[in-house]
């Protein structure tokens, strides 16, 4: 059964260090996703992208934060200078239709 | 905007037992996934269920759109089924997920 897969499954970065991660949908997927999750918290959306372009973010998706999809099967979430508080579990998702598919994660710890 | 709700918000039972899950949900919706998360962080898809009854081994799930709740049913509880069980409904437009805030299960041996 194809699946999304995220790289790095962890990283740690200093403060104010740029990061980029990273995630393959699923090849004939055309909505891309997002996710965000604090140690105990609930998964809360960060953004989603459609047709190249981001189709809607949340607040929490401030300019820190850009995606792309630079090659037609990447799809890529950049921090560029990380904070304390964006230490999390972040989870990308696709779907062509219907239920989305959510990677494993990238656990990220900002130090 | 939507809100999702769970219960109970921790549950313990012994290796063997049954429980039941709910999900309620504020607004009408045309899907909902229950996942579990694993203790290593990964989401696992469960059931994709906008209604009805699904049955997949020892779970099962209900969705009753009309009433805007869904059940998750565990039976015959294993340790193996601990963590953390999130439903999730989308919203429309973009289809983005809101998450319930998830029920802490552990079973103990």
């Amino acid at each position: 059964e194809p699946e999304v897969t995220q790289t790095p499954s962890h990283q740690v970065t200093q403060m104010g260090q740029e990061v980029i991660l990273r995630c393959v949908p699923i090849s004939n997927h055309l909505y891309f996703y997002w996710y965000r999750q604090i140690l105990g918290q609930k998964v809360e959306f960060l953004v989603s992208f459609y047709n190249n372009e981001i189709s809607e973010k949340s607040e929490i998706f401030d300019d820190q934060f850009s995606v792309e999809r630079p090659d037609g099967s990447n799809f890529t979430l950049k921090i560029r200078s990380t904070k304390l508080e964006d230490s999390a579990m972040y989870f990308c998702a696709s779907r062509v239709s219907g239920s989305q598919y959510f990677g494993p994660g990238t656990r990220l710890l900002v130090l | 905007g939507i809100q999702v709700e769970q219960s109970p918000p921790d549950l313990i039972l012994q290796e063997g037992a049954n429980s039941t899950l709910r999900c309620n949900f504020s607004d009408s919706v045309n899907n909902l996934q229950w996942f579990h998360q694993n203790p290593w962080g990964q989401l696992i898809n469960l059931f994709y269920i906008p209604s009805g009854t699904k049955q997949n081994g020892r779970l099962s799930a209900t969705t009753v759109a009309t009433e805007r709740y869904s059940l998750l049913y565990i039976s015959s509880s294993q340790t193996t089924d601990s963590g953390v069980y999130f439903c999730a409904v989308p919203t429309s437009g973009t289809y983005k997920y809101i998450f319930g805030t998830g029920t802490r299960l552990k079973v103990l041996a």
